[in-house]
């Protein structure tokens, strides 16, 4: 079975502070890994998939496969970074997303 | 482009009413899903739908139904609400197949009560 784990339901920093948000998994196979986003009052939408290897609005996020770790990094935290973060793994061959239970966070100006 | 459209918006529904969740794409994707998003639970698969004809049961299937009569629409159904199915639904969808994964877009959601 795989599972998705996000260990905090929220997170506060201050602006400007460095950001970590975890998610760890287990999986038995190769998995592929995202992170998805949800502003406030607009729908989820993708953030990162660990595929492409990119940075998008200053995040990144590597994919650990010894400590079967995707967390989500940015260097200097941003107001309109406040929202809700879900980790999402989908297994090798298959179309599903499994999702974690998400992490608030919020950041103080 | 519309991308994925989910009505209603809001629903409010007495406990044993049956209610149609109403999601469409524009977009050609194979793939559609219905997803119950609850506090500290995160999302969870009700339903998928790798296309027209197929459906399959996700993480929480009782008390819904699924039809994918056509590529654009994947209705779900709540046969006999009940107050454990508050909650907002999404639907979301994308391409499937092959080797590379492709993004889910998401619809706007339906919040819905029973009482």
């Amino acid at each position: 079975a795989q599972r998705v784990t996000q260990p905090e339901k929220l997170l506060s920093v201050f602006k400007g502070a460095p950001v970590e948000l975890k998610c760890n998994y287990s999986y038995s196979g190769s998995p592929e890994l995202f992170w998805y986003v949800q502003y406030s009052r607009q729908r989820l939408q993708l953030l990162l998939r660990h595929i492409s290897r990119e940075s998008i609005k200053g995040f990144t996020a590597d994919l650990n496969k010894g400590e079967t770790s995707f967390h989500l990094k940015k260097p200097f935290a941003q107001e309109e970074d406040s929202a809700m973060y879900y980790c999402a793994l989908k297994g090798a061959g298959s179309y599903q997303l499994t999702f974690g239970k998400g992490t608030k966070l919020s950041v103080i100006p | 482009n519309a991308g994925v459209t989910q009505t209603p918006k809001f629903q409010v529904l007495k406990t044993g009413q049956s209610m149609t969740l109403q999601c469409a794409q524009d977009m050609n994707h194979e793939y559609m899903s219905w997803y119950r998003q609850d506090p500290g639970m995160g999302l969870r698969l009700i339903h998928y739908s790798v296309g027209a004809g197929i459906t399959d049961q996700g993480e929480v299937p009782n008390g819904y139904n699924v039809s994918r009569s056509t590529t654009e629409d994947f209705p779900l159904r709540l046969l006999s609400a009940a107050p454990s199915q508050t909650s907002v639904y999404f639907c979301a969808s994308s391409y499937s197949g092959g080797q590379l994964s492709y993004e889910q877009y998401f619809g706007p959601g339906t919040r819905l009560t029973v009482t």
